[in-house]
């Protein structure tokens, strides 16, 4: 069955530093959507991509859709304490969504 | 508007029960799925409903079954619980399908002992 894959699976990094995950499918997605995931909390919807090669920004996020609709990457700039948690993407599809391993995102003060 | 609600919030149930999760999703919204969760892992899909007609099943056994009722709400059903299905249960509603934003709800923690 189809498989989405995260890495790194944990992150540490000193605030105001840059962190990244990328996300890779197994196959081609209709479309990926990421969510952030607070210790305890459920997932909240960041955004999502459809578009081969599109690229978003919200504040200092920024997300990418593969050419080949494959795979994805989320870059925060400049990273807060308020950042920390679980990142997922999913692949959507209008039966199913299938979530990514997830990057666990530590910022240390 | 209120969000997406789930009851109970905990349950412990023992091997061999059977455990019945209940779903509202925000108002206007069509469709309702749902993911179990385990400790340290993304959440795995089980079921979407739309519109009370089944629209996609993950690679659950024939033990998890779920309905939507007229109004949207929703449950998840498991037979013949095992220690293994013990875990967070979320349920996410949709304007439409799951190729649509899905708004969560705050999941049932499920124990089984």
């Amino acid at each position: 069955g189809q498989q989405v894959m995260q890495i790194p699976q944990y992150q540490h990094v000193q605030e105001g530093e840059d962190f990244t995950t990328y996300c890779n499918s197994s196959t081609t997605l209709s479309n990926i959507q990421w969510y952030k995931q607070r210790p305890g909390g459920h997932p909240v919807f960041l955004i999502q991509l459809v578009k081969s090669g599109e690229v978003k920004k919200q504040k200092r996020l920024t997300f990418q859709f593969g050419e080949a609709k494959k795979n994805s990457s989320l870059h925060i700039t400049a990273t807060q304490t308020t950042d920390v948690g679980t990142y997922f993407c999913a692949g959507g599809d209008t039966d199913k969504l299938i979530f990514g391993t997830g990057t666990r995102l530590q910022v240390f003060p | 508007d209120a969000g997406v609600t789930q009851s109970p919030t905990h349950l412990i149930k023992t091997r061999g029960q059977h455990v019945t999760l209940r779903c509202s999703p925000i108002s206007g919204h069509k469709s309702v799925s749902w993911y179990q969760q385990v400790l340290g892992q993304g959440p795995q899909f089980i079921f979407q409903y739309y519109e009370k007609e089944e629209r996609g099943r993950g690679n659950f056994p024939d033990r998890f079954s779920a309905r939507q009722f007229p109004n949207y709400s929703s449950e998840l059903n498991v037979n013949a619980l095992l220690l293994g299905d013990s875990a967070l249960y979320l349920c996410a509603s949709s304007r439409r399908d799951t190729s649509y934003e899905q708004y969560f709800g705050p999941g049932t923690r499920l124990t089984v002992t």
